[in-house]
């Protein structure tokens, strides 16, 4: 156990609908950082959040957005879905000197089935 | 071409065998580099990283980083039921995110 949560588990959306995914950080961790994994893929980095703010983004549209607030936990936001996004939706916390070499606490994802 | 690569599998050993798991990357700047560990239905969770070239182990577990040749492994001694897990290796510079390889599927059989 990691101590990162994510919430919902699983959801099920249809094309073109917005969702919200959200994330508790492990206690003490102040980085945030969201990827998505594809069936049978590595994760893909999304968006990481340091402090509240943006620090660091990977090839995704800006339909894709996030927050990270005061007690470090975090939302991804997901616009006009569509079937590409069906996926696992991981969150990572860690601290800002841990996440420099890599090493990132997950949680155990939020699977979302775009119809 | 990915920026890391490995074999997707399914490799399939017996109880008790050395399992040698293999990646390729191909940004040099990387300085970082990562094994972690993917059950079935679960969140990724980090085995071991090194920093640069060289080994480092950790009990059943060594992670092996030959930079010139741009080529991680990751060796299990002893290998257990316990350890079938998709393996992914990673890679990263120092201020930059963590990319990740597609993962080995691996399956101890016992």
């Amino acid at each position: 156990e990691t101590g990162v949560t994510q919430s919902p588990t699983h959801l099920i959306k249809t094309r073109g609908q917005q969702v919200t995914l959200r994330c508790s950080s492990q206690s003490g961790h102040n980085t945030v950082s969201w990827y998505q994994q594809a069936l049978g893929q590595g994760p893909q980095f999304i968006f990481q959040y340091y402090r509240e703010e943006e620090n660091g983004r990977g090839n995704f549209p800006p339909r894709f957005s996030g927050l990270q607030f005061p007690n470090y936990s975090s939302e991804l936001n997901v616009n006009a879905l569509e079937l590409d996004d069906s996926a696992l939706y991981l969150c990572a916390s860690s601290t800002r000197l841990a996440t420099n070499t890599g090493e990132l606490f997950f949680g155990e994802g939020s699977r979302l089935t775009v119809l | 071409q990915k920026e890391v690569e490995q074999d997707p599998g399914p490799l399939s050993v017996p109880e008790g065998a050395i399992v040698s798991l293999n990646c390729t990357y191909s940004n040099s700047a990387f300085q970082y580099f990562m094994w972690y560990r993917q059950y079935s239905r679960k969140g990724p969770e980090l085995l071991m990283y090194t920093y640069s070239s060289g080994n480092k182990e950790d009990g059943r577990f060594t992670a092996q980083v030959d930079k010139s040749s741009k080529y991680i492994s990751l060796f299990i001694r002893d290998s257990q039921p316990s350890d079938s897990a998709t393996y992914l290796c990673a890679g990263k510079t120092s201020y930059d995110k963590v990319i990740f390889g597609p993962g080995t599927s691996l399956s101890v059989i016992p």
